[in-house]
């Protein structure tokens, strides 16, 4: 069953912790990306990566790291410099070639 | 800078009836459009989409309009049902920057 998955579903996160998002996906897709979800707002790129080993900076990339190791798993690290750190976080990947993306079904990170 | 924007916030329509969701988007090298459904606590769902040497594509029960001289498109759902009921985001792809801009999305709320 091909798709993107993405865990936990939500994730809370303590002042001055780091928490890690999982994205996997299984579609043979070059390209992943991280997007931030706000209430009334519409999606805004955190990182994007279209091949192993490299990724860039999107439009809020501050208070955020990943890494590409592999084709599969695109990881976003939400670390303590990331001051509002409460969204909903979506991660996609697209086709070589393709402007399409296509979506997991997000992890909802709160703040204790 | 580059927007994408939905005209209504919210549209509320009887079962049955058509649904127009109408999207406007600022860049004229925009070249590549996609519908998004995003239902409650969910990730965005691929709809339908449509490249600039269209203006019209028709899907399942869906069909999205482009307007290019008014950088316009609108998805029109035919006889709109209660599992239509989430939020669209219309989103523009563009060759000079190479990313995926987003709309703040449009909730429809079908009524029985």
């Amino acid at each position: 069953d091909g798709g993107i998955t993405q865990s936990p579903k939500y994730l809370f996160r303590k002042e001055g912790q780091n928490v890690t998002l999982s994205c996997e996906q299984n579609l043979n897709h070059d390209a992943m990306y991280w997007y931030r979800q706000d209430p009334g707002q519409g999606l805004r790129l955190i990182y994007y990566s279209q091949i192993v080993n490299d990724f860039q900076k999107g439009d809020i990339a501050e208070g955020y790291s990943v890494s590409r190791e592999k084709k599969e798993s695109f990881p976003l690290t939400v670390t303590s410099a990331q001051k509002n750190p409460t969204a909903f976080y979506l991660c996609a990947s697209s086709r070589p070639g393709s402007e399409t993306q296509y979506f997991g079904p997000g992890t909802r990170l709160l703040v204790l | 800078g580059e927007s994408v924007g939905l005209h209504l916030p919210t549209l509320s329509v009887q079962e049955g009836d058509n649904s127009i969701i109408n999207c406007a988007y600022s860049n004229s090298a925009s070249d590549y459009f996609i519908w998004y459904k995003q239902e409650s606590g969910k990730g965005p769902q691929f709809i339908i989409d449509i490249r600039s040497n269209m203006d019209k594509r028709q899907g399942q029960r869906v069909t999205v309009l482009l307007n290019k001289t008014v950088k316009h498109l609108s998805l029109q759902i035919a006889a709109t049902q209660p599992g239509d009921s989430a939020v669209y985001f219309c989103a523009a792809f563009s060759r000079n920057t190479g990313k995926l801009i987003f709309g703040q999305g449009t909730t429809l709320q079908v009524k029985p």
